[in-house]
């Protein structure tokens, strides 16, 4: 079975400094791996992901991600935190078939 | 702008009233979803379409039900809402399966009074 974990339910920043948002995986084959964040009564919105190659992935609003084999995770950051990055952010993984496992979302607060 | 829309936004109904929500997409994509989201949780995928092949989640209840008369629409019946199925429903859309991005509407709040 397939399974992410984000260890942490809220992350406080302050503003301009760098952010990090954990995510480990377990999957059965070659991962694929995503970031979503959510804002307040909306959908998810897709920030980037990692299929292949790169292990340093670059998305959205100056976020990136590092794909780690051998740590099975996939860390979420960002140079210089903004309040408006505040929100919700999820990590998704699958491997070899449709389904997405989605971790339980880790509340991000950057604080001015 | 190509996107996937959900409607409406807010639905309120009774416990026991059946109520259908709506999602469309312009995006011309192959694979539709239904997500069920509670409060500050991960989505739950209830089901998907591949073209008009419906494919269930093993866990997803027979209250739920799902229609995808066309590649544009997709609507989620649920056939007799309980208090526990308050939550938000997210439609998301996928060009493929496996690899490729879904991209989510902004999703249906259902109240169940």
């Amino acid at each position: 079975a397939q399974s992410v974990a984000q260890p942490e339910d809220q992350v406080n920043v302050a503003e301009g400094n760098p952010l990090t948002v954990k995510c480990t995986y377990s999957v059965s084959g070659n991962p694929y791996l995503f970031w979503y964040v959510q804002y307040p009564n909306r959908g998810l919105q897709f920030l980037l992901k990692y299929i292949t190659g790169d292990n340093l992935v670059k998305g959205s609003y100056g976020f990136e991600a590092e794909f780690n084999k051998s740590q099975t995770s996939f860390h979420l950051k960002k140079p210089s935190a903004l309040v408006s990055d505040s929100a919700l952010y999820f990590c998704a993984a699958g491997a070899g078939s449709y389904q997405l496992t989605f971790g339980k979302g880790t509340k991000l607060s950057v604080i001015p | 702008d190509a996107m996937v829309i959900q409607n409406p936004r807010y639905q309120v109904t009774q416990f026991g009233k059946p109520v259908t929500l709506s999602c469309s997409q312009t995006l011309n994509h192959n694979v539709m979803y239904w997500y069920q989201q509670k409060s500050s949780q991960a989505p739950k995928l209830l089901f998907h379409y591949y073209d008009k092949d419906f494919n269930n989640e093993a866990d997803t209840p027979d209250n739920f039900q799902s229609r995808r008369p066309n590649t544009s629409f997709c609507f989620l019946d649920i056939r007799s809402p309980g208090l526990g199925d308050a939550a938000m429903y997210l439609c998301a859309t996928s060009r493929d399966m496996s690899t490729d991005t879904q991209y989510f509407g902004p999703g249906t709040r259902l109240t169940v009074l």
